[in-house]
């Protein structure tokens, strides 16, 4: 089993549409949670950071973790085409050596 | 301008030759990380250094070799020994964690 799953779309909504990204993980001991943007041909760009459940809000786009069904979500209010891109999901158990567990990446197209 | 920087930006080798891909940052971060990103695939971590003089594999280490002379500095060598190598190559450093990523090299192998 996978540390991170991620539906991989692709996902195509209309201009202000609500987005809704989802990943789900499988070990509790996981403590962050962060959002990754890939615009096509380039690095990913990190979006938003959480610690723990609960929620974050960032302009448009708002993060969400529930810990008790190891879920965590990403949700883009009044979609623009600007944020067409892949966005990755990612964990870390906040030990000092740990490493990041990305999920595939869910990519959106936002239609105008 | 702080950040990471990743060199060439695309890469042709013929098969059989050793490849080296430059990742340089001036973050004054401790750790750096090699992913391989295929169409599909998200990203798959082949070395990481949290280090100087010290690297770890990752998931996909298998044909591909590191070092760590320096802070600054994170080369990774894609060795013939590598089956398929063509893939989009992105560095990414980090202080705690969250990661912070190159622009990347998409290297072909023809």
């Amino acid at each position: 089993q996978k540390e991170v799953e991620q539906d991989p779309g692709p996902l195509s909504v209309p201009e202000g549409a609500i987005v809704s990204l989802n990943c789900t993980y499988s070990n509790s001991a996981f403590q962050y949670f962060m959002w990754y943007r890939q615009y096509s041909r380039k690095g990913p760009e990190l979006l938003m950071y959480t610690y723990s459940s609960g929620n974050k809000e960032d302009g448009r786009f708002t993060a969400q973790v529930d810990k008790s069904s190891k879920y965590i979500s990403l949700f883009i209010r009044d979609s623009q085409p600007s944020d067409s891109a892949t966005y990755l999901c990612a964990i870390h158990r906040g030990s000092t050596l740990g490493r990041l567990y990305f999920g595939r990446g869910t990519q959106l197209t936002v239609w105008p | 301008d702080g950040g990471i920087t990743q060199s060439p930006k695309y890469l042709f080798r013929k098969e059989g030759q050793n490849v080296t891909l430059s990742c340089e940052q001036n973050l004054n971060h401790d750790a750096m990380y090699w992913y391989r990103q295929d169409p599909g695939q998200g990203l798959r971590l082949i070395y990481y250094s949290q280090i100087v003089n010290d690297f770890q594999k990752g998931d996909i280490a298998e044909g591909y070799s590191v070092s760590r002379e320096k802070k600054e500095s994170f080369p990774l060598t894609v060795t013939s020994a590598q089956k398929n190598p063509t893939a989009f190559y992105l560095c990414a450093s980090s202080m705690g964690t969250s990661q912070y990523f190159g622009p990347g090299t998409r290297l072909t192998v023809l």
